[in-house]
């Protein structure tokens, strides 16, 4: 059974670091890339950034409103991906779930596999 | 970026109807496009990627069409647990980004 279980979350004051676990099973993590989407009290969902898989050199992307602040890394060895969020802001309170792609028709899709997220509130 | 518009942004509605979202992209996105279903509290479920092609699970009431900056999600007679909210996603550049979401609602 899948299984992907996102930890870390908690409340962290303005300007402090935090980082976020997301531990993976059932299934083959190392062969897919994996997403951090995030989404704030009552409001859409928006895509933080994604590491693709060894094959494709762990090679990272990033949504400008998280770009140079964020760091998304994995460890397939430990079936574990991480998102280290620095210079934390008030607006990054969000519930942050990890998801695991697939790639299909010349594209890698978010999302076929979710964990349940973590709640990160930023606030003094 | 790419932006992405749905409409309606909420839509209220019987069991048994006819549903249609629309979303439409800032610029061409070919197939690239993913929806989600979200209910409260819970992750985002995948139910269409390619535009078109249903993810493994997911009823087939529901289907999805269009190409380039126009796409439509159809749920062809609404159910009780399709009550949700509906996001679609492009995958055609980074960064990657969601619509804003469609709320079905009980009529």
């Amino acid at each position: 059974e899948v299984h992907l279980v996102e930890s870390g979350g908690g409340l962290v004051q303005p300007g402090g670091s935090l980082r976020l676990s997301c531990a993976i099973s059932g299934f083959t993590f190392s062969d897919h890339y994996m997403d951090w989407v995030r989404q704030a009290p009552g409001k859409g969902l928006e895509w933080v950034g994604r590491v693709r898989n060894k094959a494709n050199s762990y090679t990272t992307e990033y949504a400008a409103s998280v770009k140079g602040r964020f760091t998304i890394s994995r460890d397939d060895s430990k079936n574990s991906l991480y998102l280290q969020i620095n210079s934390l802001k008030a607006e990054d309170t969000a519930m942050y779930f990890c998801a695991a792609g697939f790639c299909s028709g010349g594209t890698c899709y978010v999302g076929v596999y979710w964990g349940q997220g973590t709640l990160l509130t930023v606030s003094s | 970026d790419i932006q992405l518009t749905q409409s309606p942004s909420f839509l209220s509605a019987s069991v048994g109807d006819r549903v249609t979202i629309t979303c439409r992209a800032s610029q061409g996105i070919s197939s690239y496009l993913a929806w989600f279903q979200q209910k409260p509290g819970k992750a985002p479920k995948l139910l269409i990627y390619g535009a078109s092609t249903l993810q493994s699970g997911v009823p087939s009431r529901f289907s999805g069409s269009g190409s380039g900056t126009e796409f439509t999600l159809t749920i062809s007679s609404l159910q009780p647990e399709d009550f949700a909210t509906y996001y679609c996603q492009q995958l055609n550049d980074y960064p990657l980004t969601f619509g804003p979401g469609t709320k079905v609602d009980i009529k």
